[in-house]
């Protein structure tokens, strides 16, 4: 049959504008969130994590927030530059193992 | 560069055979992980090893197996391959086995069974 790929939810915005992708997991119980940048042909890459005692965390150009209520994560980038393309995952862990279980994913395009 | 490492980049074979993926950890991590990452499916956890046993199973189908060896590499088989087996496979290595730890990725290898 005929293979359907995942429709993932896409994102463009202007170089220079501020991106902001949004996530909702699963599990109640998960403790522990990553979001993964991943560009076409290569792995997934670490941006940024936070735990669940944690509503905010910043890095360099990018923030993620927590909302364990309404089970929702989102990652924001500021000053969104053309390398930053790419499809973003939200990735959650439930402990007490440490496998990570990965949404689907939202494409990423920065206009020049 | 994650310090994850994977072999071979790229796998072409036939419908029926069986194939070696092969990952060294990041130095110092005792952990690791191997997930599949298909059009239809997105990216799917099969398998966890820790210092060399096996740990967690996820969506692993009984003709794929792994293994860890003392020297912390992995290997993950792909036996009786069929056409939607073709994939990304992609190996993450993390320090510790509680949950909560990091995973770093490698860049991948590509499977095509033609």
């Amino acid at each position: 049959g005929e293979s359907v790929g995942l429709h993932l939810p896409t994102l463009s915005v202007q170089e220079g504008d501020n991106s902001i992708i949004n996530c909702a997991y699963s599990n109640s119980a998960s403790d522990y969130f990553i979001w993964y940048k991943q560009e076409s042909g290569k792995g997934p890459q670490f941006i940024i994590d936070i735990r669940s005692n944690m509503d905010k965390r910043q890095g360099q150009r990018v923030t993620v927030l927590l909302n364990k209520t309404v089970k929702h994560l989102s990652l924001q980038i500021a000053a969104t530059q053309p390398g930053d393309s790419a499809v973003y995952f939200c990735a959650e862990n439930t402990p007490p193992g440490n496998q990570f279980y990965f949404g689907t994913g939202t494409s990423l395009t920065v206009i020049p | 560069d994650s310090g994850v490492t994977q072999t071979p980049k790229h796998l072409i074979t036939a419908t029926g055979q069986r194939v070696t993926l092969r990952c060294s950890p990041r130095s110092g991590d005792l952990s690791v992980y191997w997930y599949q990452q298909s059009l239809d499916q997105g990216l799917q956890f099969l398998i966890q090893y820790y210092n060399g046993e096996e740990r967690a199973k996820g969506n692993i189908l009984e003709r794929f197996s792994a293994q860890q060896f003392p020297d912390l590499h992995s290997e993950l088989n792909l036996s009786s391959l069929e056409l939607g087996d073709s994939a990304l496979y992609f190996c993450a290595s993390s320090s510790g086995l509680a949950g909560g730890t990091t995973q770093y990725f490698g860049p991948g290898t590509r499977l095509t069974v033609l």
